[in-house]
């Protein structure tokens, strides 16, 4: 099993621009989510999905959106960069909502600069 | 809002020591508490789970405790050697979240 995949693992963006974060996993995991790693603040929720067609927001969600149109993806947009986005972001996901059985899985995440 | 503190944020310790980090988070409704490991520049990689209704959990040289009641987890790592150097990270899974603490970078000196 491959786990959670994200691409790309490095990106560097002008304050303006757009992209998307990929993330996809093939463990059949209902809920997906993203969170974004800074220093001195750990890990904080971006957004979240309980499963394809569901969405919601996390702590951090503005400046970000996402979609789940399938079990296996769940992209995240940055629809207008700024430096204050610069940060690793990642990309988990678990059977259930409360982590229940085996817990959450990580993928290696996104390194995003914004200059 | 939950609130996960980890302490120490840094340790170091000579190879083959035995030790002990901790957690401490302030609402006790939790579902469950996951321990982490990451690597410089890497994501993180699962160690233990401990599920609400249990207090401990072990696998190989580590062994992770649960107590509720007074908020508090720690993750004992025996006989410790360089490659656990790494930061250690507790989650608590609430309703709709991770929570996570900020982690306590351990360096084992060979």
């Amino acid at each position: 099993n491959a786990g959670v995949t994200q691409t790309p693992k490095f990106q560097v963006l002008k304050t303006g621009q757009s992209m998307t974060l990929q993330c996809a996993q093939d463990m059949n995991h209902e809920y997906m989510s993203w969170y974004r790693q800074d220093p001195g603040m750990g890990l904080r929720l971006i957004h979240y999905s309980v499963g394809a067609g569901i969405t919601d927001q996390g702590e951090v969600p503005n400046g970000y959106n996402v979609s789940r149109s399938t079990t296996e993806d769940f992209p995240l947009r940055l629809l207008s960069a700024a430096p204050s986005q610069t940060s690793v972001y990642f990309c988990a996901s678990s059977y259930s909502l409360i982590g229940e059985d085996y817990g959450y899985t990580f993928g290696s995440g996104t390194r995003l600069t914004v200059v | 809002k939950q609130e996960v503190t980890q302490i120490p944020a840094a340790l170091s310790v000579p190879e083959g020591e035995n030790l002990v980090l901790n957690c401490s988070f302030t609402d006790s409704a939790i579902y469950n508490l996951q321990w982490f490991r990451q690597d410089p520049g890497k994501g993180l990689t699962s160690l233990l789970l401990i599920q609400s209704s249990q207090r401990e959990q072990t696998s190989g040289r580590l062994n992770a405790s649960l107590d509720k009641s007074s908020g508090r987890s720690t993750l004992y790592i025996a006989a410790s050697q360089p490659g656990d150097s790494a930061t250690y990270l507790c989650a608590l899974t609430g309703a709709n979240n991770l929570f996570f603490g900020t982690g306590t970078r351990l360096t084992v000196i060979p």
